[in-house]
């Protein structure tokens, strides 16, 4: 059973777009829902993170939106970079859990 | 990646053959993790452990056991590595108030 669905699997935007990646959960005791980058070679790292009690947060060009009613949460990615071209992952815990559990990835690819 | 070392960066070994990976931190994060990346997959949760000597299984526990003697270290033991278990392994730390914030740059383990 995959507890968070990440889509789509690969995505391709040109310099300047908007780049938009969707999450699904079903565990409606989630409540912290983080994104994380990963270049080739590197690890995962943290992007921006929400929690149920806002609909949206934003820092810099990313913003994270979030449909609690939906169990839906999207990453946006405003005025996409090349620099920005890497692997996205999704992902979602519970308070009191140790566990995160991730979504499959995005490989984002924004072209000059 | 700052606050976690992770050895070997890259390993080859062969079947049947013991193995054993190290994560030490220097932000004395309670919490730390080990994950296996594979394409398709994700990152999937193989144990964690919740203090010194405190550990538990993830998802993908079979095949593999973990030690955590001192807070700074980390270790994960392959106790007879199998093809399957070639992958990429990420260490984790994770706070209550920095959840999961700090991934190890992965270690690249090679089974033939």
């Amino acid at each position: 059973q995959q507890q968070v669905k990440q889509s789509p699997q690969s995505l391709i935007v040109q310099k300047g777009g908007i780049s938009i990646i969707n999450c699904a959960y079903e565990n409606t005791a989630f409540d912290y829902f983080p994104w994380y980058q990963q270049f080739p070679g590197k690890g995962p790292a943290l992007l921006i993170a929400i929690r149920p009690d806002v609909s949206e947060k934003k820092e810099g060009r990313f913003t994270i939106s979030f449909n609690k009613s939906a169990k839906q949460f999207s990453l946006h990615i405003m005025d996409s970079q090349p620099g920005d071209s890497a692997t996205y992952f999704c992902a979602a815990s519970r308070s009191g859990s140790e566990k995160l559990v991730f979504g499959k990835g995005t490989k984002l690819t924004v072209n000059p | 990646d700052a606050g976690i070392t992770q050895s070997p960066r890259h390993k080859v070994t062969e079947t049947g053959t013991p193995v054993t990976l190290r994560c030490h931190q220097t932000e004395n994060h309670r919490y730390m993790y080990w994950y296996r990346q594979d394409p398709g997959h994700g990152l999937r949760l193989i144990h964690y452990s919740y203090g010194v000597k405190d550990t538990d299984k993830g998802e993908v526990s079979d095949g593999y056991s973990v030690s955590r003697s001192k807070t700074e270290d980390f270790l994960l033991t392959l106790e007879s590595a199998t093809s399957s278990q070639t992958s990429v392994y990420f260490c984790a730390i994770s706070a209550r108030d920095r959840p999961w914030d700090t991934f190890g740059s992965g270690t690249r383990l090679t089974v033939v």
